[in-house]
């Protein structure tokens, strides 16, 4: 079964860091292009960063670039966001999403970042 | 950036009911939109991809059109499952997705 599962989440400080994690299963993972998707309380949808499968090229949302950092490493199947410098409005939930023909067909679940003092 | 309009932002039908759900690019993105259906708690899911493609495993209920500038999502038969929010996305230029639009019980 094709899965993604996000971990990581947590609540963090103003200025604070963290890092999620999405593990991949059921298929090969190198072979895809995956995103990050997130979703503040009560809002839509916001793309916030892509890689692609050999994790050479990556493309952030203004709204995170030079503070958010994509990564995966193939060899354990997972796919990372760093986030430094939060602010309140990163407190979302962060999706990951695997890409293919341009469109995210399989989602994770979620996991939930809580920006606050 | 490419900005994505949704419209109506709610809409309330009924059971059975056809609803059509419309979506539009600040420019021209060919047929590169997708439609994804999101239920409170979980995780978007992609109902429709280059604007009329289907989804494996979706129901034919779901019909999706257009291309360049104006898209439209239409329901035919709503369901009971059918209530939710739906979100159009293009991915000609990065990804961009509309405000989404609720689908309630009227």
């Amino acid at each position: 079964e094709v899965q993604l599962v996000e971990s990581g989440g947590g609540l963090v400080q103003p200025g604070g860091s963290l890092r999620l994690s999405c593990a991949a299963s059921g298929f090969i993972f190198s072979s895809y292009e995956m995103n990050w998707v997130r979703q503040a309380p009560g809002k839509g949808l916001e793309w916030v960063s892509y890689i692609d499968g050999s994790g050479s090229t990556m493309y952030y949302a203004d709204s995170v670039r030079a503070r958010f950092t994509i990564s995966r490493d193939n060899a354990k199947n997972s796919l990372y966001l760093q986030m430094n410098s939060l602010r309140a409005e990163d407190t979302a939930v962060y999706f990951c999403a695997r890409l293919y023909e341009q469109v995210m067909g399989v989602w994770g679940k979620g996991t939930t970042v809580t920006v606050s003092s | 950036d490419i900005q994505m309009t949704q419209s109506p932002s709610t809409l309330s039908a009924s059971v059975g009911d056809r609803v059509t759900i419309t979506c539009r690019a600040s420019q021209s993105i060919s047929s590169w939109l997708a439609w994804y259906q999101q239920k409170p708690g979980k995780a978007p899911k992609l109902l429709i991809y280059k604007a009329s493609t289907l989804q494996s495993g979706v129901p034919s209920r779901f019909s999706g059109s257009g291309s360049g500038t104006e898209f439209t999502l239409t329901i035919s038969g709503l369901q009971p499952d059918d209530f939710a929010t739906y979100y159009c996305q293009q991915c000609s230029s990065f990804w961009t997705f509309g405000q989404g639009t609720k689908v309630e019980i009227k």
